[in-house]
């Protein structure tokens, strides 16, 4: 079955640096990637979305790049703040939507 | 606030009794997902509807477990004889209408923790 791995299990970084999380995906061949945001307590929020054809995608100080040859999504936050503490998921759509287990993004000041 | 809500925020029960759980998503939303999600965990995918048809179900989800949603708007997830395993939190989210590439974004609620005793 379609499975998610992420690297990190938490990643700490110091602030104004970049940090970087990964996404590989096993079993499923997935014509778009998503991640999210989930601070404590609370349900994720959608950031990003891209597709199989797509390289790179950008919004403000986040980039997401999707390599179809190694089967993964690379999550990129510029310039970090203590703000951007949260954990963060990587999902796709096979037979089901399927989240992985997330990273927890420490940053700090 | 027009996002999606659900009720309650925190159920505690005693193992063996029933709960039931709702969710009233974004009004224009045809699609509503139901999550599960523990400690640690990203989310776990139970359940999906169309409007009011029930599209996907999960195979995790056992019969115990039970979703409707009636007229295409809100949802209810039903757990009957629960069991401390059923200790999570449990979420909802909505969709709007696709273009027909099932890209599904959504936007979730803020969940109903579960606790059985």
């Amino acid at each position: 079955s379609q499975k998610i791995e992420q690297n990190s299990e938490a990643l700490n970084i110091q602030e104004g640096k970049t940090a970087t999380l990964t996404c590989n995906y096993t079993n499923y061949s997935p014509a778009y990637l998503q991640w999210y945001r989930q601070d404590p307590g609370r349900g994720p929020v959608f950031l990003l979305l891209i597709r199989e054809n797509e390289k790179e995608k950008r919004k403000e100080r986040l980039k997401v790049t999707f390599d179809t040859t190694l089967k993964q999504s690379l999550f990129h936050i510029t310039a970090s703040q203590p703000a951007d503490s949260a954990t963060y998921l990587c999902a796709c759509r096979g037979q089901n939507f399927v989240f992985g287990p997330g990273t927890r993004l420490s940053v700090l000041p | 606030d027009t996002g999606v809500s659900q009720d309650p925020r925190h159920k505690i029960t005693k193992r063996g009794q029933n709960v039931t759980f709702r969710c009233d998503p974004i009004s224009e939303h045809n699609r509503l997902y139901w999550y599960r999600q523990t400690l640690g965990q990203g989310p776990e995918f139970l359940t999906y509807f169309q409007n009011e048809a029930q599209l996907e179900k999960s195979r995790l989800l056992s019969d115990r477990f039970s979703a409707e949603r009636p007229k295409g708007s809100f949802s209810t997830l039903e757990i009957q004889r629960t069991e401390q395993g059923d200790s999570a939190m449990y979420l909802c989210a909505s969709s709007p209408r696709g273009t027909g590439k099932r890209e599904d974004t959504q936007y979730f609620g803020p969940g109903t923790r579960l606790t059985v005793l």
